[in-house]
């Protein structure tokens, strides 16, 4: 069975400082993986996808995302963030069978002024 | 493009009450659709898939009497909570999946679901 885990519940960081938010996967066959962004009462925006190609991703907003498969992870960076970008970020990994998404726990991303 | 709305946003109704959210695809036809829930501070997890024109299917422990699932059409799929207890009050939301792009869905802003 697939998993995500984003070991990082909450990530506080300063305004303008770099950030690296983690995610990795398990699963015996290929994935798509997604990094998503969820501001208050709101659904969820893609940042982010990796389906097949070179392994790192540029997303919007600034960020970008590097596919490790020998590490199985997809972890997402920024080099800069703003107080904008504090809200949850989802990692997630579809089955290319099902097309079911499995969704990390989400990591919380505080951006400190 | 690729747009999934919901309807309503946001709905308070009393215990014991039914209530139907609507998930649309708007510029796209969906052959499949997601429900998922959403607790306060947690992830997004998967009740069940809709197909349309066949029945739903679950996910294990999703009481599939209690959240009746219908995927009329290629762009219209309704969650019906029945018999809604405030344990049901959660955040829902809807995704769809267009048919040439297996791999992705796109979502829908969320309902959330205040039951009194």
């Amino acid at each position: 069975a697939q998993s995500v885990t984003q070991l990082d519940s909450q990530v506080p960081v300063f305004e303008e400082a770099p950030v690296e938010l983690r995610c990795n996967y398990s699963s015996s066959v290929s994935v798509y993986l997604f990094w998503y962004v969820q501001y208050p009462n709101q659904g969820l925006q893609l940042l982010l996808k990796y389906l097949s190609g070179s392994t790192l991703v540029k997303g919007i907003n600034g960020f970008e995302a590097e596919f490790n498969k020998s590490q199985t992870s997809f972890h997402l960076r920024k080099p800069s963030v703003h107080i904008s970008d504090t809200a949850e970020y989802f990692c997630a990994v579809s089955d290319p069978g099902t097309y079911k998404y499995i969704f990390g726990t989400g990591t919380r991303l505080k951006v400190l002024a | 493009g690729a747009v999934v709305s919901q309807h309503p946003s946001r709905v308070i109704c009393k215990s014991g009450t039914s209530v139907k959210i609507e998930c649309r695809s708007l510029d796209f036809q969906a052959t499949t659709m997601f429900w998922y829930r959403q607790f306060p501070k947690q992830s997004l997890m998967l009740m069940a898939t809709s197909n349309e024109g066949s029945k739903a299917t679950y996910e294990q422990g999703v009481e599939k009497d209690k959240f009746l699932i219908n995927h009329a059409s290629l762009t219209l799929s309704t969650l019906t909570v029945t018999s809604a207890h405030p344990e049901d009050s959660s955040f829902y939301i809807c995704s769809a999946r267009p048919p040439r792009q297996g791999y992705e869905q796109y979502f829908g802003p969320g309902t959330r679901l205040t039951v009194t």
